[in-house]
């Protein structure tokens, strides 16, 4: 079994819709992020959390919220969907030392309509 | 906070050896260097990490002079199956900010 997964995989939505993407982790990490990808760009660090107390904004927040109901689960909403979110979308946990390694899920396609 | 420049593509033969040059020359003390390595509808996939000097595992070797202001990664042999984008970052490790940023990274192709 993936120790990322992402729920769910592909996703197409209309403007203003509200939407939810949902991330789950076996690894037992504390830490985890969301990040979105457009194409031909670098990821974009959207939000992220370091413990099931602790969220923190990234690069590019406005238009997003996140809740961290549990150290496994981190999902990301789009409160009202606008066609520039139309983007891949990866969750990402990673452990409080070592190498800080992250590990990535395989990502949701979002397309708003 | 570090900013990293990779060239933006490159383009390979199977067999050669890849070298990919990252500079970041604002890095701090305690940043390691990190590498990524992304195949396409995929999340990256951690290739290697290191402080200075060189460090070799079973997929790539980086190597980061004594100043630490740029650092290369190093392919050997690549083959079709290399072809992807691959992520220079800086940052510090463990520590209570979140510091990494992947730019857009340096997109590989390798040709038959």
């Amino acid at each position: 079994d993936a120790d990322v997964t992402q729920t769910p995989r592909n996703r197409i939505t209309k403007t203003g819709k509200r939407i939810m993407l949902e991330c789950s982790q076996t690894k037992g990490h504390d830490r985890m992020y969301w990040y979105r990808q457009d194409p031909g760009l670098g990821l974009r660090l959207i939000y992220y959390s370091f413990d099931v107390k602790d969220i923190n904004k990234g690069e590019i927040s406005d238009g997003y919220s996140v809740s961290r109901q549990a150290q496994a689960k981190f999902s990301l909403s789009l409160e009202s969907a606008i066609p520039n979110q139309t983007a891949l979308y990866f969750c990402a946990t990673s452990g409080a030392g070592g190498t800080d390694e992250q590990y990535f899920g395989p990502g949701t396609r979002l397309t708003v309509t | 906070l570090a900013k990293t420049t990779q060239p933006i593509s490159m383009d390979s033969y199977e067999g050669q050896e890849v070298n990919i040059t990252c500079s970041h020359n604002n890095i701090a003390t305690n940043d390691y260097i990190t590498w990524y390595q992304q195949f396409p509808s995929q999340g990256p996939r951690f290739i290697i990490q290191g402080y200075k000097t060189k460090v070799t595992n079973e997929v790539a070797s980086l190597f980061i002079p004594a100043d630490r202001k740029s650092s290369t990664l190093s392919l050997p042999r690549v083959s079709l199956s290399d072809t992807a984008v691959y992520y220079c970052l800086v940052g510090a490790r463990g520590s209570g900010t979140y510091k990494y940023i992947f730019g857009t990274g340096t997109r590989l192709k390798v040709l038959a």
